[in-house]
């Protein structure tokens, strides 16, 4: 099946910082990227919807210059948590679509921890 | 307002008997929904989905209902085996969005 490969799988930064995360489609071209959040024992919340070469959709509520979205190319999309605090420590998962299976596959996820 | 509701938080089942779990939705506009697994600290696995023109779908030990007129969706297992022990996400979609999750039902397969 698909493969949607998610990196960092964890980090651990200073509170004030920038924390990128990549999302990549690797055997097939993306057009639609997927951001949702997961707090502990909670649901995964959508966050933003990206679409290749176009600004990034956000959910209400949704920061869109605290979570910075690029989606350059067909299989690249990454989330930028700018100036991160405690609140932002929560469980991050990208999921990708080529159009045909929406939102079917799924990155491993990155933990965020901001100290 | 939750749009996708799991009401039970977990559900403990016995080694090879049938798992329900159970999911309602109230957006009438959702049109497909499906099923994901999920380990702690990984990403969903997705696992079967619905169409909303049926009312059924199968794939080999996960079977999916669909009662759109109670808007009700849910899971079963048969047989039951401990690997299926996960936390298990009902999800929806309507239109173009993006997915809207239920808050899951963590399932543990008692031996």
């Amino acid at each position: 099946g698909a493969v949607v490969s998610q990196h960092p799988s964890w980090v651990i930064c200073k509170s004030g910082t920038s924390v990128k995360i990549e999302c990549r489609s690797l055997d097939f071209q993306a057009t639609t990227m997927f951001w949702y959040r997961q707090f502990p024992k909670q649901s995964l919340m959508l966050m933003a919807t990206s679409n290749e070469g176009s600004k990034a959709t956000y959910e209400q509520g949704v920061e869109k210059d605290k979570f910075l979205i690029n989606h350059a190319s067909l299989t690249l999309s990454t989330l930028t948590v700018t100036s991160a605090h405690p609140e932002d420590s929560s469980f991050y998962i990208c999921s990708a679509s080529s159009g045909t299976q929406l939102g079917l596959f799924f990155g491993s996820g990155t933990q965020l921890s901001v100290l | 307002d939750q749009q996708v509701k799991q009401n039970s938080p977990s559900l403990s089942v016995q080694e090879g008997r049938i798992s329900i779990l159970n999911c309602d939705y109230t957006n009438s506009m959702f049109d497909y929904f499906l099923w994901y697994k999920k380990y702690p600290a990984e990403g969903p696995t997705f696992l079967i989905s619905i169409s909303s023109i049926k009312d059924k779908n199968e794939d080999g030990r996960f079977t999916v209902f669909l009662n759109k007129s109670a808007k009700h969706l849910s899971l079963h297992i048969v047989p039951s085996q401990p690997g299926d022990s996960a936390v298990y996400f009902c999800a929806a979609r309507g239109g173009a969005d993006g997915l809207t999750f239920g808050k899951g039902t963590h399932l543990i397969i008692q031996p």
